[in-house]
């Protein structure tokens, strides 16, 4: 068991520019998450994958992101046109089918952060 | 909607013990939990409770009360290492909401 993988751990980028994060989860995890936490707040909920199949997304993801997970194993988490209010770290999350054995608790990753100058 | 609450900041003294209240108000509820979140880094699981009373784990015990929206995590004979931010969470469905964590300060 590797744990949550996520990568670039740094970013910084110009305004306006693009920037994508990729995250692998626990290989027997099929449920992934995307959160966003800034300085002094816990982690926002962004998105939700089962499998492959995005089921929610947060008001908090505008237009400018998007996510997708199209075999079910790996996460990219991609932003444009990145405003300096998008930096923040980046937490991926997964977590196992058994809720009733787990409670359905979600395993982070060390995290991407995203610095916009 | 959901709503947590938790305390901003605390100080202890190294050895002593502390208790970190959490509030919340949710129209679903499967479980709290409680994780740990040292500076710069990921949270970690500490706990879950999703039955009325208390579970031990060490010197880490969580308390719930669904009827009350009320839970705790009592922290013993606290260690520098403890200086962290403490994150309560509530799980309804598959997603988990977290609150702003409380900021935990241990003194010698």
């Amino acid at each position: 068991d590797t744990g949550v993988s996520q990568n670039p751990r740094h970013k910084i980028t110009k305004r306006g520019q693009n920037v994508t994060f990729r995250c692998d989860p626990i290989s027997e995890h099929n449920r992934l998450y995307w959160y966003r936490q800034t300085l002094g707040q816990g982690p926002e909920f962004l998105t939700y994958f089962q499998n492959e199949a995005q089921l929610e997304k947060s008001r908090l993801l505008s237009d400018r992101f998007s996510a997708e997970r199209p075999k079910g194993s790996f996460s990219t988490l991609e932003i444009q046109r990145t405003e300096q209010g998008d930096s923040a770290m980046y937490l991926c999350a997964s977590s196992p089918e058994d809720r009733a054995k787990f409670g359905n608790t979600i395993y982070f990753g060390e995290g991407s952060w995203l610095t916009v100058v | 909607g959901q709503n947590i609450d938790q305390p901003t900041e605390m100080t202890a003294t190294e050895g002593a013990i502390v208790q970190i209240n959490c509030t919340y108000q949710t129209s679903g509820f499967n479980g709290l939990f409680w994780y740990q979140q040292h500076a710069g880094e990921a949270p970690t699981f500490l706990s879950y409770n999703v039955l009325d009373g208390l579970e031990e784990k060490g010197r880490f015990s969580s308390f719930l009360s669904r009827s009350k929206g009320y839970s705790y995590l009592l922290l013993k004979e606290l260690q520098m290492k403890d200086s962290a931010s403490y994150l309560c969470a509530i799980t309804g469905g598959f997603k988990t909401i977290f609150g702003a964590g409380t900021r935990l300060f241990v003194k010698a």
